[in-house]
């Protein structure tokens, strides 16, 4: 089992479409979550951390489940901008008390008029 | 200043060359980060610095090799590399440098090939 999964998608959505990504990750252990997007041929950039409350910027709430072990990304209200690849990053200890990171392989989302 | 700039944008080399991708950031970060993202997979993260000095090396061959100047400035220098080296290397930076953080700045990368 991959340590970190996410459906590749792509999602096509229309515009003003509520969507939602999960993306489950196999260490219990893991500590920190975020996502990111990515444009096509363009670097990843941070889109929000995932706290264990759950949290939410403008039209996106990011939710984590720990019993799950899984964060979710939900989008409301989609935008033609919104179009992109969401990745996720979870953070995990090794056994010798260092971490590592790792992203997921992504989630396209496309956007339709 | 919220940018991760990197040179150059694209590099090509032959296996036989020796060069240097550069990455500098003038936000104050602690941690920088090289990581390499071949077409259509998500970036593997290849070496960390923290406070100028080289705290993860993800198992990368030693024809990569990581340079920390100073806490502005992170290099890798390329030798004898293989054409599957071949991918879009991007540099990253966070503040905190103690810790593996995971709010990072990335630059917008340099597109190597190798011939």
């Amino acid at each position: 089992r991959k340590e970190v999964e996410q459906d590749p998608g792509p999602f096509n959505v229309p515009e003003g479409a509520t969507v939602a990504f999960n993306c489950t990750y196999s260490n219990s252990a893991s500590q920190s979550f975020f996502w990111y997007r990515q444009d096509c041929r363009k670097e990843p950039k941070l889109l929000m951390s995932v706290y264990s409350s759950g949290n939410e910027d403008g039209r996106f709430t990011a939710q984590l489940n720990r019993a799950s072990q899984y964060i979710s990304l939900l989008i409301r209200d989609s935008k033609l901008s919104d179009s992109a690849t969401y990745l996720c990053v979870v953070i995990l200890p090794r056994g010798d008390s260092s971490y590592k990171l790792i992203f997921g392989s992504g989630t396209r989302l496309l956007v339709r008029p | 200043d919220t940018e991760v700039t990197q040179t150059p944008k694209h590099l090509v080399m032959g296996m036989t060359n020796k060069k240097s991708l550069k990455c500098e950031q003038h936000m104050g970060h602690r941690a920088m980060y090289w990581y390499k993202q071949k077409a259509k997979k998500p970036p593997e993260l290849m070496f960390v610095y923290s406070y100028e000095k080289l705290s993860i090396n993800e198992s990368v061959p030693s024809r990569f090799s990581p340079e920390c100047p100073n806490s502005s400035l992170l290099n890798l220098h390329l030798h004898a590399l293989q054409p599957e080296d071949s991918a879009l290397y991007l540099c990253a930076s966070s503040q905190e440098g103690q810790n593996l953080r995971g709010e990072q700045f990335f630059g917008p990368g340099t597109r190597l090939t190798v011939l």
